[in-house]
């Protein structure tokens, strides 16, 4: 089976720190996609990754950027974290119409 | 008109009852359809997977996309407590290497024993 792991399951870090999210998958997939989760708001795609050194804006990309240096590894960078992104953040991956592959899950505070 | 639409619910059913959930869309280009499994505190897993319209079975789970009236549904038959969870519908553009879901709220499904 397919494995995601994102690399903390809670973090909580302070206002206009630099919040570094990891991901890793290891069954190959070329694709890769940050979300965050939030009540009566649903699964919001930040960025997303078709290759590797490749990026694309998702529908709420302000306040984050991403990295893909090794096509198994997708990070989630916060540059200035702010309360209001206080989330699950969650990491999936996919190959081609296979449908996704979620990690467990970052759930991120901050204070 | 939002892409996906999906009932939050929350949805209460006693244990043994058939369980419908359902989502509508307005894309026409949506040619896949999936249904995630969300439990509390985890990440979503793939449940069910339909390519254009028609019926799926899996065990006690069945998937129907109608595409003329761009609805999907999921039935659960003799529910269990097991299956108490958030239940995302995902439609997809194109099976191709290069495709995104767009996902719906969830409906939150509680069955009690």
């Amino acid at each position: 089976d397919v494995k995601v792991t994102q690399s903390s399951r809670y973090l909580v870090k302070r206002t206009g720190e630099k919040v570094f999210l990891e991901c890793v998958q290891d069954m190959d997939h070329e694709n890769m996609f940050w979300y965050r989760q939030d009540p009566g708001l649903g699964l919001r795609l930040i960025y997303f990754s078709y290759d590797v050194k490749m990026k694309e804006k998702g529908d709420i990309p302000e306040g984050y950027s991403v990295s893909r240096e090794k096509k198994e590894r997708f990070s989630l960078i916060l540059e200035s974290a702010s309360t209001n992104q206080t989330s699950m953040y969650l990491c999936a991956s996919s190959h081609g119409g296979n449908g996704y592959t979620f990690g467990s899950g970052t759930r991120l505070t901050v204070v | 008109q939002k892409e996906v639409e999906q009932d939050p619910g929350p949805l209460s059913v006693p244990e043994g009852a058939i369980v419908s959930l359902n989502c509508t869309y307005s894309n026409s280009a949506f040619q896949y359809f999936m249904w995630y499994r969300q439990y509390s505190r985890k990440g979503p897993e793939l449940l069910m997977y339909t390519y254009s319209s028609g019926n799926k079975e899996d065990g006690r789970f069945t998937a129907q996309v109608d595409k003329s009236s761009k609805y999907i549904s999921l039935f659960i038959r003799d529910s269990q407590p097991s299956d108490s969870a958030t239940y995302l519908c995902a439609p997809a553009r194109s099976g191709g290497s290069n495709y995104k879901l767009t996902f719906g709220k969830g409906t939150l499904l509680t069955v009690n024993p």
